[in-house]
């Protein structure tokens, strides 16, 4: 049983269009970050997410926190092939020794020109 | 902008040796963790470490594996024996502090076990 479910798996989609990757969990989280990830290179932080309900705007992209900090979405608004690449959500579990991210299943993206 | 660094970036060695991943954190940052990537799967947390002690591992940090902070500035991750299914991307990572603080990655060094 995964942690965090991450979907879609894939996506392909054409310059312009719009989407959403979604990330859920049945435990709640203190804070859940996304990161995106090129081939053969770490993640790179995106956003950081803390407060249930919580949206963050990032240029085309916006990042929410359910407001049971179970779950969140990142929605890309006009999706650029420069967007392409692998969407990662991550959260940090509540308690005084919890310092480990646990990652989600990851959602590639790829946008066609 | 500060960068989390690894080296080296991709090392092959052969089943059996030993191998030492070099991280460069975040200089003000206090909390170091390894993580690692099978090809195609998702990213594993593997050891943070904090006050020069580990602080938490999972169930793939067996005693084939050790982590160092030597000089104050580099930490390492050793691997005693490699095994083949050790092959995989190593990440280094590191946090100002726990709870809410996020983790900046480095590049990764590829090991390659052959």
């Amino acid at each position: 049983t995964q942690l965090l479910e991450q979907s879609p798996q894939f996506l392909s989609i054409q310059e312009g269009e719009n989407l959403t990757v979604y990330c859920n969990s049945s435990s709640v989280f203190s804070s859940l970050q996304w990161y995106r990830q090129e081939p053969g290179e770490g993640p790179v932080l995106l956003v950081t997410v803390v407060t249930g309900g919580e949206v963050k705007k990032l240029k085309r992209l916006t990042f929410q926190f359910g407001d049971a900090r179970k779950d969140s979405s990142l929605h890309i608004t006009a999706a650029q092939p420069g967007d392409t690449g692998l969407y990662l959500c991550a959260g940090r579990l509540p308690g005084g020794g919890y310092q480990k991210v646990t990652f989600g299943t990851g959602t590639k993206l790829q946008v066609i020109p | 902008e500060p960068e989390v660094t690894q080296t080296p970036s991709h090392q092959v060695t052969q089943m059996g040796q030993e191998v030492i991943l070099r991280c460069v954190p975040i200089s003000n940052h206090l909390y170091f963790y390894w993580y690692r990537q099978i090809l195609g799967q998702k990213v594993e947390f593997l050891v943070s470490f904090y006050n020069n002690e580990i602080s938490e591992k999972s169930e793939i940090f067996d005693d084939q594996f050790s982590v160092e902070r030597p000089d104050g500035s580099n930490f390492t991750l050793k691997i005693r024996s490699t095994k083949l299914e050790d092959s995989a991307m190593y990440f280094c990572a590191s946090s100002e502090d726990r709870g809410a603080s996020e983790a900046f990655f480095g590049q990764g060094t590829r090991l390659t076990v052959v």
